[in-house]
């Protein structure tokens, strides 16, 4: 399986903030990956897919980059909705494995 | 717009087998692909399995050997089976639309609860 590492696992920040996250994975996945954001007791939601690419209906303070193994997700102007778990997922493989999760508090 | 909806038992007993059912509305299952993905309390995502209409199918290597996928397309849903659940087993089990290798997990089920006890 391929791993896929993020980090931090936490952080808090301020509204207004620039927030990056990251996500490593253990070997090359081109740009086949997604981000999502989960909120407590809700079903994630499909925030990035193909690295960069935003979903329809997302803000777009939210963008993300990266290939290979490396990949940043990145929240401009923190907004007080933006709390909750982000997680990220390669689809390279055919069985596809997401990363432990970051946690996002707002201060 | 596609909505998912998952149905079962909130309770298994332990060596027991586990039956869920994802309905979907708001679209057909006869196109893209359909996960499960499961997440224990305070834990990350595990993905289960995938499967498409034209009966193929994908799984966790990690739960191969317990796990059987089918879809119905006469009642528009698609169901899960896990054998031999175990503590371990324990979490929230959700459906999604699944856009197959290389692209993403786009429409969610808000989840089901299932506790592995005796």
């Amino acid at each position: 399986d391929i791993q896929m590492t993020q980090s931090p696992s936490s952080l808090s920040a301020s509204v207004g903030d620039r927030v990056t996250i990251t996500c490593r994975a253990s070997q090359s996945i081109s740009t086949y990956l997604n981000w999502y954001q989960q909120k407590p007791g809700k079903a994630p939601k499909l925030l990035i897919f193909g690295a960069s690419s935003l979903q329809s209906g997302v803000p777009s303070r939210f963008s993300g980059s990266g290939s290979g193994t490396d990949f940043t997700l990145t929240i401009n102007s923190l907004q007080p909705e933006d709390f909750g778990t982000y997680f990220c997922q390669q689809s390279y493989s055919t069985s596809t494995t997401f990363g432990q999760g970051t946690r996002l508090e707002i201060k | 717009q596609v909505q998912l909806q998952e149905s079962g038992p909130g309770l298994v007993k332990p060596s027991e087998t586990l039956s869920l059912i994802c309905r979907v509305s708001g679209g057909s299952i006869s196109t893209y692909y359909w996960s499960w993905i499961r997440q224990p309390a305070g834990k990350g995502l595990e993905w289960i399995g995938r499967m498409y209409i034209r009966g193929s199918t994908d799984y966790n290597p990690s739960l191969k050997s317990r796990v059987t996928m089918s879809l119905d397309t006469s009642k528009n849903h698609f169901s899960l089976t896990l054998s031999s659940m175990t503590a371990a087993d324990t979490a929230v089990y959700y459906c999604a639309r699944d856009r197959g290798v290389g692209a993403a997990i786009d429409s969610w089920g808000q989840g089901t609860l299932v506790t592995v006890s005796s």
